[in-house]
């Protein structure tokens, strides 16, 4: 099957700096990604639809700012937390899909950030 | 905004049990359903991505069926194995492109 890996793994980082995260389709090209949150025990959250070579798509809530996306070709999307605070403390994960939205996503095994 | 809920929350069954539970999601602005199997530690994989009312599909031991009219989704798993302990998570499309996932059903088959 498809293959998307995300790096890094583990974060950790202090109040105030920015962390990137990667998120590459290995074996395809992925025409949309999709960033997701989770938080302790709940669902993952959509946080933003990402199409290659366009802006993203933030969900309602989401700082755009906040949360900067770049998909900058069709295998790889970065998603950077700016000025992380400690609530942005959270597991995120990204899936990426080469027939659009509708069919199957493919996700990355996710990264664990924690800011202190 | 489509709400997604699954059911049980968790679930837990002997080896060789056949198991099912519910994913209901409001039928109004529906387009497609996707069911993923979650194991500890791994990414998330696609089960089975639905969308037409009275759709069944079955991968190995495992199926799902969709009724779009009513909203609700069951997935079912034949003779449970330990292998097959994982978060089952469904996710709802609508016709915004929009995915709303549930908070999953932690299934886990004791040997």
């Amino acid at each position: 099957g498809a293959v998307v890996s995300q790096h890094p793994s583990r974060v950790i980082c202090k109040s105030g700096t920015s962390v990137k995260i990667e998120c590459r389709s290995l074996d395809f090209q992925a025409t949309t990604m999709f960033w997701y949150r989770q938080f302790p025990k709940q669902s993952l959250m959509l946080m933003a639809t990402s199409n290659e070579g366009s802006k993203a798509t933030y969900e309602q809530g989401v700082e755009k700012d906040k949360f900067l996306i770049n998909h900058a070709s069709l295998t790889l999307s970065t998603l950077t937390v700016t000025s992380a605070h400690p609530e942005d403390s959270s597991f995120y994960i990204c899936s990426a899909t080469a027939r659009g939205p509708s069919y199957e996503q493919y996700f990355g095994p996710g990264t664990r950030l924690t800011v202190t | 905004i489509l709400n997604v809920e699954q059911s049980p929350q968790s679930l837990h069954v002997q080896e060789g049990d056949s198991t099912n539970f519910t994913c209901s999601f409001p039928s109004s602005n529906f387009y497609a359903l996707h069911w993923y199997r979650w194991e500890t530690a791994k990414s998330p994989e696609a089960l089975f991505v639905m969308t037409l009312n009275g759709d069944e599909k079955k991968k190995g031991r495992i199926s799902a069926t969709l009724n779009t009219k009513e909203g609700y989704s069951y997935l079912y798993i034949k003779g449970s194995q330990p292998e097959d302990s994982a978060t089952y998570l469904c996710a709802g499309f609508d016709n915004f492109n929009k995915f709303y996932f549930g908070s999953g059903t932690k299934l886990n088959v004791k040997p």
